[in-house]
Parts: structure tokens; C-alpha cells; sequence
């Protein structure tokens, strides 16, 4: 089957950094995508991994792994705005998104 | 670039009633769109996937009869939930793919959801 798993919730205090993992197991895998979510809100994009190796955007960088079925979400200089769940999506061979169940961030002060 | 706008943004009605929601893309042509539900503190649910022109294709448990997904031009989609429940009270989330604008051609740009409650 298909299945995506992150943690379900991670505290971090402002201006620290937090790594949010995600592990996938797809029938095929055609890229993986980190959406940010408020509470209350649609999900919006943050990043697209399709090859392997790291890619930075500003406090936000994600990593691939294709060998290993992993990835993660890194976010520096942690702000309060931060606080949200943060969703892992693989593409799998028929490019339909496999959503994770969410990674809720609570950011304290 | 490549907005969605759902509408109405929350709808309350009474139990037995029919409620539609519109998805739009507003400045792009949406070839697939999708349409989520998703409960308090749970994740996405997919609900079903419609290409225009064609019939959705809804996801195992949910019941074609009761959520009727329309998706008659590249721009728009609609939702009806027929004979709604209480337990039909949840946000529904739209989002929409192109194939011809994003990082990916299979990214999907959400709308801001419909919250709709069920009295």
C-alpha cells in the first residue's frame, strides 16, 4: 500500500530551527511536495523535490532522498507566524498526491 | 498567478437541505480539479477528482449519489451536497492542476475552503 508518515505534532521555540521528517512508501514516485496549512486555511505550496539533494528557499529548505523513501522540511530563524501543520504529499506513479497526515508546529516564544 | 476562489467561503443549513459550492480558477484552465474534506485537526481527504468534461472519479467510502461533483468548463467545478447531516459539517477544499503553469504540472493550487455546517 501507500503511505505516507510524519509526526504528528513538534514544539520549537522562536528563532531556533526545526527538521520536519517525512518518510514514503508509493507505488512509483514522480516528486514530493511540503505544503504549509493555518488552521482554518487551504494548504499552500512550499516546495518540490524531485531529484535528490537539498533545495533552499529562504528560511525554508527541503531534502529528498529517493534511495531511502525520506525527506525532510527544514525552517530557520523560526518566527510565531510559523505555527502550523505542515503537510508531506509523494506523486506516485499515476501523479495522484499521497497526503500525510500533517506535522502540526507549535512555535513558543 | 494560478488563484482558485471557492464560494460561498462558509454556508450554514439545515439538516435535509442541498448545499452546492463553486471552485473557480481564476486566471488559469484547470484540466483536473479535486475536491478534499477535512475534519478538525485531520488531514486532507480526498473526496474525488473530476476532468472537465468527464465523470469524477470519487475515492473508496464516498458516496457518488450523495456529494454530485460537476465540472463543466476548464474554470469551474461544483460540489452538491445533497440531503445534508450533521455529519456532513466539515471544510471543503477545492484545488485545481494544470499542466501548463507551476514548479510542477502536477501541483495543485487550493481555494480557501468552504466551511459548511449542518444544524
Amino acid at each position: 500500500g501507500q503511505n505516507i508518515d510524519q509526526p504528528t505534532e513538534m514544539t520549537a521555540t522562536e528563532g531556533a530551527i526545526v527538521q520536519i521528517n517525512c518518510t514514503y512508501q508509493t507505488s512509483g514516485f514522480n516528486g514530493l511536495f511540503w505544503y504549509q496549512q493555518h488552521a482554518g486555511e487551504a494548504p499552500t505550496f512550499l516546495s518540490y523535490n524531485v531529484l535528490d539533494g537539498l533545495e533552499e528557499k529562504g528560511r525554508f529548505s527541503s531534502f529528498l532522498s529517493r534511495s531511502k523513501g525520506y525527506s525532510y522540511l527544514l525552517l530557520k530563524e523560526l518566527q510565531m507566524k510559523d505555527s502550523a501543520s505542515y503537510l508531506c504529499a509523494g506523486l506516485d506513479s499515476n501523479y495522484q498526491l499521497i497526503w500525510g497526515a500533517g506535522t502540526k508546529l507549535i512555535i513558543k516564544p | 498567478g494560478a488563484v482558485v476562489s471557492q464560494h460561498p467561503s462558509w454556508v450554514i443549513c439545515k439538516s435535509g437541505t442541498s448545499v452546492k459550492i463553486e471552485c473557480r480558477s481564476l486566471d488559469f484552465q484547470a484540466t483536473t480539479m479535486f475536491w478534499y474534506r477535512q475534519f478538525p485537526k485531520q488531514s486532507l481527504m480526498l473526496m474525488a477528482t473530476s476532468n472537465e468534461g468527464s465523470k469524477a472519479t470519487y475515492e473508496q467510502g464516498v458516496e457518488k449519489d450523495k456529494f454530485l461533483i460537476n465540472h463543466a468548463s476548464l474554470t469551474l467545478s461544483t460540489l452538491t451536497v445533497t440531503s445534508a447531516h450533521p455529519e456532513d459539517s466539515s471544510f471543503y477544499i477545492c484545488s485545481a492542476r494544470t499542466p501548463w503553469a507551476g514548479r510542477s504540472s502536477y501541483e495543485q493550487y487550493f481555494g480557501p475552503g468552504t466551511r459548511l455546517t449542518v444544524t
